[in-house]
């Protein structure tokens, strides 16, 4: 199948900072990028839809300001988090589809944790 | 609302035993695909199978399999002769109008 690569797949960060996270289809174009965020033995929430060379689609609940998604080109998509408090602390997933391929793939995640 | 159920936080079965994984899902569209996703310990997400909801035919994968009744918006997912490497989260999923949407997962452990 294909690959899905996400970086970092940890990061610590200082309250009040930012962090990005980027995620990157190795050998697809990724047409769409979703965001999903995990807490501890949950299910993954989705938090925005990003298509390539557009503006990402925020969840109801998600805050744009805080969450910034860029979606430059058709194999990388980036989540930064803004001015991060420990409640951001999470793991974060990213996953990718082709426009004619019915199935996701998935980034390995990345855990942020914010002190 | 387009919402995933999976009525069954956590199960457990002997290694060799069949099991099958429950979930419900609602949704106007008549066009979508359904997916069950595992989760290891390492929390990436494995494709299990995937079945497209225009097909009457229920996808099968070696020992996994799934009984999908679209009338009744059921999915569900039968791992038969149950291995220890499948103790993992099982995440029931649906993709439509270009967006994924979760259930909450099932933890299943497969015991020795």
């Amino acid at each position: 199948g294909a690959v899905v690569s996400q970086h970092p797949s940890r990061v610590i960060c200082k309250s009040g900072t930012s962090v990005k996270i980027e995620c990157r289809s190795l050998d697809f174009q990724a047409t769409t990028m979703f965001w999903y965020r995990q807490f501890p033995k949950q299910s993954l929430m989705l938090m925005a839809t990003s298509n390539e060379g557009s503006k990402a689609t925020y969840e109801q609940g998600v805050e744009k300001d805080k969450f910034l998604i860029n979606h430059a080109s058709l194999t990388l998509s980036t989540l930064t988090v803004t001015s991060a408090h420990p409640e951001d602390s999470s793991f974060y997933i990213c996953s990718a589809i082709q426009g004619w391929v019915t199935e996701a793939f998935f980034g390995q995640g990345t855990r942020l944790t914010v002190v | 609302a387009q919402t995933v159920t999976q009525s069954q936080p956590e199960m457990s079965v002997q290694e060799a035993e069949t099991v099958t994984l429950s979930c419900t899902y609602d949704t106007s569209e008549s066009n979508y695909y359904l997916f069950w996703y595992k989760q290891p310990p390492s929390r990436q997400m494995i494709l299990v199978i995937r079945q497209e909801a225009y097909k009457q035919q229920n996808a099968t994968e070696n020992r996994f399999s799934v009984n999908f009744q679209k009338a009744a918006k059921s999915f569900s997912l039968k791992i038969s002769d149950s291995q220890l490497g499948d103790t993992a989260m099982y995440f029931c999923a649906f993709m439509v109008g270009g967006k994924i949407i979760f259930g909450k997962g099932t933890r299943l452990h497969i015991l020795p």
